[in-house]
């Protein structure tokens, strides 16, 4: 099961939106309304931020947004704070293997 | 409050063996299914395997990396899962997670625990 695709790096200036995709295939992402988010700060564990590639747990602001269209997953943070300086994970259901597949990881900057 | 709380990491030679626990309060742990998810130092999150309820048959799945090596299981009278470690590799070498999943089929991990160092070295 290879990693999801997504990009090593992202930013934006506070008050900005800024999106990271997430692209696997139609085993895993494009097959399945199970893509995940997670957010991760240093040396912490990370915490599910999107799940079923749209809805939010309790807690999580409603800046962080998810979709998905065809093999391609996004979260986008709108509003940029300062705080949301994490690494971002997307994950994804790969049911053929009845496994899960992880992104390699984004690290969003808040200029 | 949900706690999962990893223990038994260390350093161990290569082709050796450890076994993880991780012990969990404050949710149905019977209920929920429990996943291990490994990052090696400065890498991303790799899934690892899962370990079903009793109401899935305990069924287990693991990732191809490290089938026929690491075996999940569990005990619902201690709320805690294990990760059997055998025939360890250095690429083996990183903080495990164990997180959980409710079975519901959303298929996400909404609790996390602190993780634990697993080094592989000679």
């Amino acid at each position: 099961q290879s990693a999801l695709t997504q990009p090593p790096s992202a930013s934006g200036s506070p008050g900005q939106s800024v999106t990271i995709s997430c692209t696997g295939t139609s085993s895993d992402v494009g097959g399945y309304n199970y893509v995940s988010w997670y957010q991760q700060n240093p040396g912490k564990a990370p915490k599910l931020m999107i799940y079923e590639v749209s809805k939010r747990p309790s807690g999580v602001p409603d800046r962080f947004s998810g979709s998905k269209s065809g093999d391609t997953a996004s979260l986008t943070v709108s509003g940029l704070q300062a705080e949301d300086e994490a690494d971002y994970y997307c994950s994804s259901y790969a049911g053929n293997n009845n496994a899960w597949v992880f992104g390699g990881g984004t690290k969003l900057t808040v200029l | 409050e949900v706690q999962l709380v990893e223990s038994g990491g260390g350093l161990v030679q290569p082709g050796g063996s450890l076994k993880l626990s991780c012990a969990a309060s404050g949710f149905t742990f019977s209920a929920s299914a429990m996943h291990w998810v490994r990052q090696a130092s400065g890498k991303g999150l790799e899934w690892v395997g899962r370990i079903r309820s009793k109401a899935n048959s305990y069924a287990t799945t693991y990732a191809a990396s490290v089938k026929g090596r690491f075996t999940i299981s569990r005990d619902d009278s201690k709320n805690t899962a294990y990760l059997q470690m055998n025939s360890l590799k250095a690429e083996d070498t990183a903080v495990y997670y164990c997180t959980r999943e409710e079975e519901t089929a959303t298929h996400d991990f909404d609790y996390w625990g602190q993780g634990t160092l697993v080094t592989v070295s000679s």
